[in-house]
């Protein structure tokens, strides 16, 4: 069983369409994550979510809008795409928020044309 | 802000050889601190993760040491292996996420 799934695993699209990456997590954890790791391997946090609510919102466009249906889902939609937002996206769930280990889906690589 | 920061950026050994991996961060104020491993095209596996209270954590060949007042932390690889070829990661945890280093990539060479 996955502990952390995502998808889809690769998404190709132009530039200005709206598109969204699925998160889905078994493990019974409480928070989730979404990373960006760019063209240069950084990890950089996104956005983090306690019991489907929003904690961390780290300076990313509002182009960019997750949504927890639930606790163990956390989804990333993202408008009118830029080229600059070609980069892998890791979702990763953790049982607390502080103290426990990550872990992570295997990534989404997007890009933009 | 936390600023987290991984030495050698990449490191080249014959198998065989002790791998170490040095890992500073500038913020003390840590939950705790995880070891990763990303191979090429995937997503991160957890290694090691110490809190803050400790000093080292040690899985089978691996072993990480924590100086939470210095800001640094060290893994170790023993008796490398070709299958030990990725990059290793190093964050902190502080409140709701975690801040990455850019990584250490290793090539242990057959």
């Amino acid at each position: 069983d996955t502990a952390v799934s995502q998808t889809p695993k690769y998404l190709v699209t132009q530039m200005g369409n709206d598109k969204s990456i699925k998160c889905e997590q078994n493990l019974g954890h409480d928070t989730m994550y979404w990373y960006k790791q760019d063209s240069k391997k950084f990890l950089k946090i996104m956005f983090s979510y306690n019991n489907k609510e929003l904690i961390i919102n780290e300076t990313v466009p509002n182009r960019f809008s997750p949504k927890s249906p639930d606790k163990a889902h956390l989804n990333l939609h993202i408008n009118s795409l830029e080229l600059g937002d070609s980069a892998v996206y890791f979702c990763a769930s953790s049982a607390t928020g502080g103290d426990s280990p990550l872990h992570f889906g295997n990534g989404t690589r997007l890009t933009v044309t | 802000k936390q600023e987290v920061t991984q030495i050698p950026a990449a490191l080249s050994v014959p198998e065989g050889e002790n791998l170490v991996l040095n890992c500073s961060f500038t913020d003390s104020a840590i939950y705790n601190l995880q070891w990763f491993r990303q191979d090429p095209g995937k997503g991160l596996t957890s290694l090691l993760l110490i809190q803050s209270s400790q000093r080292e954590q040690t899985s089978g060949r691996l072993n990480a040491s924590l100086d939470k007042s210095s800001g640094r932390s060290t893994l170790y690889i023993a008796a490398s292996q070709p299958g030990d070829s990725a990059t290793y990661l190093c964050a902190v945890s502080g409140d709701y996420k975690l801040s990455f280093g850019a990584g250490t990539t290793v090539t242990v060479r057959a």
